[in-house]
């Protein structure tokens, strides 16, 4: 079952503009992670926010996270065509603490940044 | 450049006919994950592995689906029967896992695309 709902499904932008996803959670984690997966390719890895953490930065990206209401963000400033992708938002939920690395994805934000 | 390995990149096979999928992690990566994904479900977790110890193959179709790791380099998914709603991408992914480098980031393969005609 998919633990994530992210919103929106897609998202047209112009180069230089910021781009928001969001992304709902049912279940209390241990992090949450951004993933960008390009057309034909797996996923890659972008950010992890734990869950004792409200905002984090990398780079052009901004994560936020409130586990009040069960929901992250993901900002990318400055946007380029080179962004164009599909973002996952994945949550840990381990039980125990220990993190084996077990995530559960979200549907995905499909990006195009158009220049 | 240390990466996930996949192969094949690309099968397309017939109903009934037994499909392998072969994984190679990354060089000291100690869990293994599978992943299948369709338009319609997303991504799901089908089994993965610690230490080449299965930890959770739930989400997997056990009849026809299996997972092993016959050594540390490589892990293998096989579907026996094969059957057209199979076809998907299946990825495969691995972490470190080490007191040094928790499984905060995954690595994943590239996929292998499957169609089952």
């Amino acid at each position: 079952s998919q633990q994530g709902e992210e919103d929106p499904q897609a998202l047209s932008i112009q180069e230089g503009e910021n781009a928001t996803m969001n992304c709902s959670y049912k279940t209390s984690i241990n992090n949450l992670q951004w993933y960008r997966q390009n057309s034909g390719r797996g996923l890659v890895h972008l950010i992890l926010i734990r869950s004792n953490e409200r905002e984090k930065h990398s780079g052009r990206l901004r994560v936020t996270l409130d586990t009040s209401k069960k929901s992250s963000s993901l900002l990318i400033t400055a946007s380029r065509a080179a962004d164009t992708a599909s973002y996952f938002c994945a949550t840990d939920a381990s039980a125990g603490g220990t993190s084996y690395g077990k995530l559960t994805f979200g549907q995905g934000t499909i990006l195009t940044v158009h220049p | 450049d240390a990466r996930v390995t996949q192969t094949p990149r690309h099968k397309v096979t017939e109903m009934g006919q037994e499909v392998t999928m072969r994984c190679q992690p990354i060089l000291g990566h100690n869990t293994v994950f599978w992943y299948r994904q369709t338009m319609m479900q997303g991504l799901e977790l089908l089994a993965y592995f610690r230490n080449r110890a299965p930890l959770d193959d739930s989400g997997m179709p056990k009849d026809r689906f299996s997972a092993e790791m016959p050594d540390a380099t490589l892990a293998t998914l096989k579907i026996q029967p094969s059957e057209p709603r199979d076809s998907a991408v299946y990825f495969c992914a691995s972490g470190p896992d080490s007191a040094l480098a928790t499984n905060e980031k995954l690595f994943f393969g590239s996929g292998t695309q499957l169609s089952v005609l």
